[in-house]
């Protein structure tokens, strides 16, 4: 099946830093959607992106469609506490069905210690 | 906000007890999709469901799995004979009609097979 590679697996930041996080396939996307999942919590949709080249905003968090439309990240500018969780890319791939949203595993923001 | 909501939270059954799970959707969606999430793991697509019928499924939503929209606000996941591995959280999305892209997921029950 299609598959969604996200990197990085896990990182620590420190409040006021800004945090880059990517999700690639071989595979051409159509949807890139980016969620963020807190313990115990369903995924929370953060941004949505439709067309290659696309560059969207949501507060401190930008998002991009990437040109091959093979890949989207996702950038967090002068994190806060509240930004720890884990952040998922998904994705509605050219050729797939509708609906059928495929996740990549995820990027685990922790505070440093 | 409309929210999607999901009834239990958590959920503990014995192997090869029938569980269902329910899901009120937000009010104006009209997809609704089902996913699970092995305890530490990825997200995964069980099944979509869209004007009364199912629209896609995946190969982890075999017979023993069945999803009914009982009324016109409850959306329920079946699981007739639950297994070990049947144990994971199970979302619920819905999405709007014109965004359909956009799904919006419940909490989740934490369903536990003993």
């Amino acid at each position: 099946g299609q598959q969604l590679n996200q990197s990085p697996q896990s990182m620590f930041i420190q409040e006021g830093e800004d945090v880059s996080m990517n999700c690639t396939s071989s595979s051409i996307f159509n949807t890139w959607l980016w969620y963020k999942q807190d313990p115990g919590e369903g995924p929370v949709l953060l941004i949505a992106l439709y067309k290659a080249g696309e560059l969207t905003s949501n507060g401190r968090l930008t998002a991009q469609f990437g040109i091959t439309r093979k890949d989207s990240f996702l950038n967090i500018s002068a994190s806060i506490p509240s930004d720890v969780g884990i952040y998922f890319c998904a994705g509605l791939y050219k050729g797939g069905s509708q609906g059928n949203l495929i996740f990549g595993k995820g990027t685990k923001l922790s505070v440093k210690p | 906000e409309p929210e999607v909501t999901q009834t239990p939270s958590h959920q503990v059954t014995q192997m090869g007890q029938e569980v269902i799970l329910r899901c009120v959707p937000i009010s104006n969606h009209l997809y609704f999709y089902w996913y699970r999430q092995i305890l530490g793991q990825k997200v995964e697509f069980l099944v979509s469901f869209y004007n009364n019928e199912i629209s896609e499924k995946s190969e982890i939503f075999d017979d023993q799995f069945s999803v009914e929209r009982p009324d016109g606000s409850n959306f329920t996941l079946k699981i007739r004979s639950t297994k070990l591995e049947d144990s994971a959280m199970y979302f619920c999305a819905s999405s709007h009609r014109v965004r359909y892209n956009e799904q919006f997921f419940g909490p989740g029950t934490r369903l536990t097979v003993l």
